[in-house]
């Protein structure tokens, strides 16, 4: 099976600006979770979708959003750009239905903040 | 409030050697763990879990620990070779609830 995918891979931005990043899952998974990683936080959470309503929600501003499409692809948006924005953003993926199941990351999306 | 911490920013040991990884946790409904490696520029890889109805699962030369009334759990690796060298997180979720809490990550380095 292919494993999850991310695009772009790299992103150069100006504050104010906005931007989308995109997740395609593993084959068959439900579940799509994102995540951001920055050097003085670490890997925060910032929600999970599952057929295509948001299920789980972290601690982040409005201005960080996502949807989940019928093939179970997601999209993340982040409006209003800030210099603190600049992270790894990954995604994660899995079946979404069975208790302490394992979530399998992509290769993530790094954002630049200029 | 850091619900999972690893204290040790870095480790080093030397190929061949026992590699002892850990985290602590504060949440008590906290119900899997995971251990996930990751190099630079990639994403995190998953390694081994443990429920919190096990103490111990083992998957070839990596090993998790789980002390519950502690709240402490180890990632063991024997022998340890070059290629663990990277970073590695300990996760937590709870009740089947598919939100991850990670710790800060600790850098393993394996000198041959």
């Amino acid at each position: 099976k292919a494993g999850v995918t991310q695009t772009p891979r790299y992103l150069i931005k100006t504050r104010g600006q906005q931007v989308t990043l995109s997740c395609s899952p593993i084959s068959g998974h439900r579940s799509v979770s994102w995540y951001q990683q920055t050097p003085g936080q670490g890997l925060q959470f910032l929600f999970e979708y599952f057929s295509e309503t948001q299920r789980n929600k972290g601690n982040f501003p409005g201005r960080f959003s996502g949807r989940q499409f019928s093939n179970s692809r997601s999209e993340m948006n982040v409006s209003t750009l800030e210099l603190g924005d600049s992270a790894l953003y990954l995604c994660a993926s899995s079946s979404g239905q069975r208790a302490g199941e394992t979530q399998y990351f992509g290769p993530g999306t790094r954002l630049l903040v200029l | 409030d850091q619900q999972v911490k690893q204290n040790s920013p870095s480790l080093s040991v030397q190929e061949g050697r026992i590699s002892i990884l850990n985290c602590d946790y504060t949440n008590s409904m906290f119900d899997y763990f995971l251990w996930y490696k990751k190099y630079p520029a990639e994403g995190p890889t998953f390694l081994i879990s443990i429920s919190s109805i096990k103490d111990k699962n083992e998957d070839g030369r990596f090993t998790v620990f789980l002390n519950k009334s502690a709240k402490h759990l180890s990632l063991h690796i024997v022998p340890s070779q070059p290629g663990d060298s990277a970073v590695y997180f300990c996760a937590a979720s709870q009740q089947g609830a598919q939100k991850l809490v990670f710790g800060q990550g600790t850098r393993l380095t394996i000198n041959p």
